[in-house]
């Protein structure tokens, strides 16, 4: 069973960095798979951010694009997710999750974890 | 973007009710959607995907329909468990996009 573990900074100033690792275990991110993040800001719905593939292969959404990287650590069996310049508004649960393929549903998610933008 | 319009926004019902939710999309996705559930604290689950097919492990008494732009979910008998958040996703094209939740609460 795939399972997704997110880590990373809770409290981010305005005008920073945020910064998220999803470590997978049960499955080898180098075997195949995309892998997403997705986030919900308070009392607000879904929106997805992005996904990657281990080859690197990246597709955001265009809404955040100008300030998303992600990227992959095969080594280490995770990936990472870099938001600059964040405001009040990136404030939300970050979830990572996987994909079949680029354009598909999340099957497997993890907990999900808190960013909160403030100074 | 595909526009997921999704209703109610939340429902208050009885344990053992029959509860539905539909899910509208600004454009034909055929049947690439996903419907989720989120409860604080957990990971979120796929309860149904490609529209109607139930994820392996989800009790039965949850199903789903539709195709095109109309999609529904629908909850048979509603146990105390099913208290949570519900999401409808469509995959058809990218951006991936979310409906605006439904939350479901017990009267």
């Amino acid at each position: 069973q795939v399972q997704l573990q997110e880590s990373g900074a809770g409290l981010v100033k305005p005008s920073e960095t945020l910064s998220l690792t999803c470590v997978v275990s049960g499955y080898s991110i180098s075997s195949g798979y995309y892998w997403g993040w997705i986030r919900q800001s308070p009392g607000k719905g879904l929106e997805w951010i992005g996904n990657i593939h281990h080859s690197g292969t990246t597709y955001y959404n265009p809404s955040l694009e100008s300030r998303v990287t992600m990227s992959v650590d095969t080594s280490r069996n995770q990936f990472s997710l870099n938001l600059r310049s964040v405001t009040a508004a990136d404030t939300a649960v970050y979830y990572c999750a996987s994909l079949y393929s680029s354009t598909d549903g999340f099957d497997y998610w993890g907990q999900g974890t808190l960013v909160t933008v403030s100074s | 973007d595909i526009q997921m319009t999704q209703s109610p926004s939340s429902l208050s019902a009885s344990v053992g009710d029959r509860v539905t939710i539909t899910c509208q999309a600004s454009h034909d996705i055929t049947n690439y959607l996903n419907w989720y559930q989120l409860k604080p604290g957990k990971a979120p689950r796929v309860l149904i995907y490609d529209a109607s097919n139930l994820e392996t492990g989800v009790p039965s008494r949850f199903s789903a329909s539709g195709s095109g732009t109309h999609f529904t979910l629908t909850i048979n008998s509603l146990q105390p468990e099913d208290i949570a958040t519900y999401y409808c996703q469509q995959y058809e094209n990218l951006p991936l996009t979310f409906g605006g939740g439904t939350k479901v609460e017990i009267k």
